[in-house]
C-alpha cells in the first residue's frame, strides 16, 4: 500500500491564482481531511469527507472547497488564491474517523503564495 | 471547546538524557489522546496512542499515559538520542467532532550528540 499520497510536493503561486491540491489513499477509507499547518498554531481542520459525496467545514474553511468524487480522492481547492494561504497542507484518512481510529497521513504540501 | 496545550520549545538535550514534553487538553466526554512526530521534512507519523482513562501508550521507547484526573498526556523517553530530533505534537479526538483531530502548537526536540 502507498499509504496516503499528495501532489505537488511544493507550489508557488501568484494572488489570485487558482489550483487543485491533489490527496488520495489506497486503504478504502472513509473518512478523509484536509489541515493546514502553521508555525505555533499545530495543525487546523480544513474540511473533512465522511464518504464519497460527502463533505462538511472544519475549523478554517474559507477560501477552499473540496469534493468527495470516489472514496480514493479528495482534491482540495484554492479558487483565488491569498498570501495567507501560505502553509502547509497535510492530508489525512481513516477508516470511519471513530474516536478510537488513528488517523494517517500524507507527506504533506508546501504552498507559497506571492 | 476541546483544546490542547504543550509545552513550548525549543527543547534541547544531550544524548541519552531524559524527555518529558508535557500535554494536558480540556474535553468533553472521553476523548482518544495521540502523540504524532514529525521528522525534518517529513509528514506526520503516529508515535503512539491511548483510547482510554489509564492507558498506557507506548512506541521506540516513547511512553505517555492517559491521566483523566489531571487531564494530561505527558511524552517521555528514558534516554533520547538524535535520531529523535523533531517536532512532537499532541491531539486529542473528542466525541463531539467526528473524526476532528485536535492539535496543540507542537514541541521542537533537539538532541545533540
Amino acid at each position: 500500500n502507498a499509504g496516503v499520497t499528495q501532489t505537488p510536493k511544493f507550489q508557488v503561486l501568484k494572488t489570485g491564482q487558482s489550483m487543485t491540491l491533489q490527496c488520495a489513499q489506497d486503504m478504502n477509507h472513509e473518512y478523509m481531511s484536509w489541515y493546514r499547518q502553521d508555525p505555533g498554531m499545530g495543525l487546523r481542520l480544513i474540511h473533512y469527507s465522511v464518504g464519497a459525496g460527502i463533505t462538511d467545514q472544519g475549523e478554517v474553511p474559507n477560501g477552499y472547497n473540496v469534493s468527495r468524487s470516489t472514496t480514493e480522492d479528495f482534491p482540495l481547492r484554492l479558487l483565488s488564491a491569498a498570501p495567507s494561504q501560505t502553509s502547509v497542507y497535510f492530508c489525512a484518512s481513516s477508516y470511519s474517523g471513530g474516536i478510537r481510529e488513528t488517523q494517517y497521513f500524507g507527506p504533506g504540501t508546501r504552498l507559497l503564495v506571492l | 471547546g476541546d483544546s490542547v496545550t504543550q509545552m513550548e520549545g525549543p527543547v534541547t538535550l544531550s544524548e541519552e538524557a531524559f524527555l518529558t514534553i508535557n500535554c494536558t487538553y480540556t474535553a468533553t466526554g472521553y476523548p482518544s489522546l495521540f502523540w504524532y512526530v514529525q521528522y525534518p521534512g517529513e509528514g506526520l507519523q503516529l508515535l503512539l496512542k491511548a483510547t482510554k482513562a489509564d492507558d498506557k501508550g507506548s512506541n521506540k521507547g516513547f511512553e505517555a499515559t492517559y491521566r483523566k484526573e489531571t487531564t494530561s498526556f505527558h511524552l517521555e523517553k528514558g534516554s533520547v538520542q538524535v535520531s529523535d530530533s523533531a517536532v512532537y505534537f499532541c491531539a486529542l479526538l473528542g466525541s463531539s467532532n467526528t473524526g476532528k483531530l485536535i492539535f496543540g502548537q507542537g514541541t521542537t526536540l533537539q538532541v545533540k550528540p
